[in-house]
């Protein structure tokens, strides 16, 4: 099992720009999650799905959305990239809710916005 | 807002040396989970503490949940150098079923 794979690693976009940042997990998880990290901050939950078709907004979605068509795919878009949204991001999963499962995360996603 | 603080958020050691980390809010968490994050990956799940006053270990790693689950710490014992990472506690709130990160406590074992 690969678990959580993002791609791309590293992104540079100019403001205004648009992008998605893509996330697969393998292990048949129903719960998906996107957060943010910024250096001396704790991770921040952007958005997050608790089963193919269903989505909803986490602590910081303004400026993101997302969409779950298949169990396995949870991409994160942004539009009109701010240099606001320079950040670390992390999507994890879950079997079930959090209370007691393990999420797993995947490497992450660097993007800075110029 | 609720807010989980971590403290220290940078200690370097040496090997052999105990420590002691700590995660303390105001809010009373369901259950409260502790990782480790290595450099240019994701966190890690270590623990998840569940019941007030719970110690659980790993290897020598010591985890505890305070009595009114407001709290937690993670004590290490004769730290070594693969000891060092980023750790991080994230509290569940019931309430949304969605974890509340502190900002890490930064590790550093030296040789």
């Amino acid at each position: 099992n690969a678990g959580v794979t993002q791609t791309p690693k590293f992104r540079i976009l100019k403001i205004g720009q648009s992008m998605t940042l893509q996330c697969t997990q393998d292990m048949n998880h129903n719960y998906m999650y996107w957060y943010r990290q910024d250096p001396g901050m704790g991770l921040k939950l952007i958005y997050y799905s608790v089963g193919a078709g269903i989505t909803d907004k986490g602590e910081v979605p303004n400026g993101y959305n997302v969409s779950r068509s298949t169990t396995e795919d949870f991409p994160l878009r942004l539009e009109l990239a701010a240099p606001s949204q320079t950040s670390v991001y992390f999507c994890a999963s879950s079997y079930s809710r959090p209370s007691g499962d393990t999420q797993y995360f995947g490497p992450g996603t660097r993007l800075t916005v110029l | 807002t609720q807010l989980l603080e971590q403290s220290p958020q940078f200690l370097s050691i040496q090997e052999g040396e105990n420590l002691t980390v700590y995660c303390n809010s105001s809010s009373v968490f369901s259950s409260l989970q502790w990782y480790r994050q290595e450099p240019g990956e994701g966190p890690v799940l270590l623990v998840t503490v569940v019941t007030g006053g719970e110690v659980k270990k790993l290897k020598r790693l010591t985890f505890q949940f305070g009595d009114a689950r407001k709290d937690s710490s993670l004590h290490i014992t004769a730290a070594q150098p693969g000891d060092t990472g980023l750790y991080l506690c994230a509290g569940l709130m019931d309430s949304n079923y969605q974890l509340i990160w502190g900002a890490g406590t930064k590790l550093i074992i030296k040789p």
